[in-house]
């Protein structure tokens, strides 16, 4: 299958600090992307729909101008967490897919803890 | 919108036994259903998927799940789990046509030697 990679696997900041979350496409290009966030013993909540080129569509509830998204290329999106707090403290997951009906790929997800 | 539900949120078993993981869907289109697997501190691993055809999908590690649009669920089922098999298990819809899934609050499969 294909291959999502996200980075960094693990990050610890201090609180008022932005934080950069990549994640990659290794083998194929992803015309989509998807965030999700997991609370402890939560399941995954989707943050937002990033498609190359144009911008990101927030889920409601979800602070745009807290949690920016990028998705400059075909191969690349990224999520920054800005101003983090601990209440931030989660862990966050990717996924990329080619576009409408194909499999969506999971990233191995960035355990973010703001201290 | 579509929603999932998974009644049991840990299910211990003993290594060797069967085991079903229960995931019932409310949705008002049609949908793709899928089980995904996730081991601790790690991303979510397909391990199966109905998108149409047969209505029992075959997946990896041994694990099956059958589609049921009367009752509206897709449970995951496998005849002999081992250690290896502990993990949290969720299941996810998405709509046809889109990619974005939504996550049942998942299940903690515990298997005791």
């Amino acid at each position: 299958g294909a291959v999502v990679s996200q980075h960094p696997s693990r990050v610890i900041c201090k609180s008022g600090t932005s934080v950069k979350i990549e994640c990659r496409s290794l083998d194929f290009q992803a015309t989509t992307m998807f965030w999700y966030r997991q609370f402890p013993k939560q399941s995954l909540m989707l943050m937002a729909t990033s498609n190359e080129g144009s911008k990101a569509t927030y889920e409601q509830g979800v602070e745009k101008d807290k949690f920016l998204i990028n998705h400059a290329s075909l191969t690349l999106s990224t999520l920054t967490v800005t101003s983090a707090h601990p209440e931030d403290s989660s862990f966050y997951i990717c996924s990329a897919s080619l576009g409408r009906n194909t499999e969506a790929f999971f990233g191995q997800g960035t355990r973010l803890t703001v201290v | 919108a579509q929603s999932v539900t998974q009644l049991d949120s840990q299910v211990p078993v003993f290594e060797e036994a069967p085991v079903e993981l229960r995931c019932n869907y409310s949705s008002s289109v049609s949908v793709y259903l899928f089980w995904y697997v996730q081991y601790p501190n790690q991303g979510l691993q397909l391990l199966l998927k109905y998108l149409s055809g047969s209505t029992l999908v075959k997946g990896i590690n041994g694990f099956e799940a059958e589609f049921n649009k009367s009752q509206t669920s897709f449970h995951l089922r496998k005849p002999s789990v081992h250690i290896s098999d502990t993990a949290e298990y969720f299941c996810a819809v998405s709509s046809l046509g889109a990619n974005n899934l939504f996550f049942g609050t998942g299940t903690r499969l515990t298997v005791i030697p």
